[in-house]
């Protein structure tokens, strides 16, 4: 079946870097795909969706230039959280839609982000 | 307030028994998610619906429109069940609830 591959699963960053999450359709064309972040026993929070050959949608509260999200082809987009903070740490997530045949949405295995 | 509520939020159930998590919610929707999340994580799509009721194994969902409530029911249930089912919901926004957990226990 369809499957989103997340990458990298795990990632440690000192503070001020940046750190890139890559997001992958691996068996079909996604022309819309999603980031959310999720904070320990809090709930999914969409952060941006990304369309292919269009600026991402951020939501509210969600700063652009903070976080930068790139979907250059129909199976790759990319979150890049820049001058990464502590606060910054957290679970991000990555969703992509697959409208060929039955509409549905699958997630990527998720992203922790630690920043030292 | 918030646009998704789901209940309950923690659920505890015997192997075997008949599990059912509720969910409502208060915007205009183009369809709902019902998600699995494990310890680790990773998330599934279970089911996407804007209408009457679809069924995958064990599972169905849901959805009346008119009264903007879904349901998720597991029969059966098994150990392996256990873990966090999300409900969200899109439109102009996607909204999530905060989730339930379940433990099936053997």
């Amino acid at each position: 079946g369809a499957v989103v591959s997340q990458h990298p699963s795990w990632v440690i960053c000192k503070s001020g870097t940046s750190v890139k999450i890559e997001c992958r359709s691996l068996d079909f064309q996604a022309t819309t795909m999603f980031w959310y972040r999720q904070f320990p026993k809090q709930s999914l929070m969409l952060m941006a969706t990304s369309n292919e050959g269009s600026k991402a949608t951020y939501e509210q509260g969600v700063e652009k230039d903070k976080f930068l999200i790139n979907h250059a082809s129909l199976t790759l987009s990319t979150l890049t959280v820049t001058s990464a903070h502590p606060e910054d740490s957290s679970f991000y997530i990555c969703s992509a839609r697959d409208r060929q045949g039955v509409d549905t949405i699958y997630f990527g295995e998720g992203s922790w982000l630690t920043v030292v | 307030k918030n646009e998704v509520e789901q209940s309950p939020q923690n659920l505890t159930a015997q192997e075997g028994e008949f599990i059912t998590i509720n969910c409502s919610y208060s915007v205009g929707i183009s369809a709902l998610h019902w998600l699995q999340q494990h310890p680790g994580g990773g998330i599934v799509s279970l089911f996407m619906l804007s209408s009457g009721k679809k069924k995958h194994g064990r599972l169905i969902a849901t959805i009346n429109i008119q009264e903007k409530h879904s349901s998720l029911h597991i029969t059966a249930s098994h150990p392996r069940d256990s873990a966090v089912y999300i409900c969200a919901v899109s439109g102009n926004q996607f909204y999530f609830g905060t989730g339930t957990s379940l433990t099936v226990i053997p």
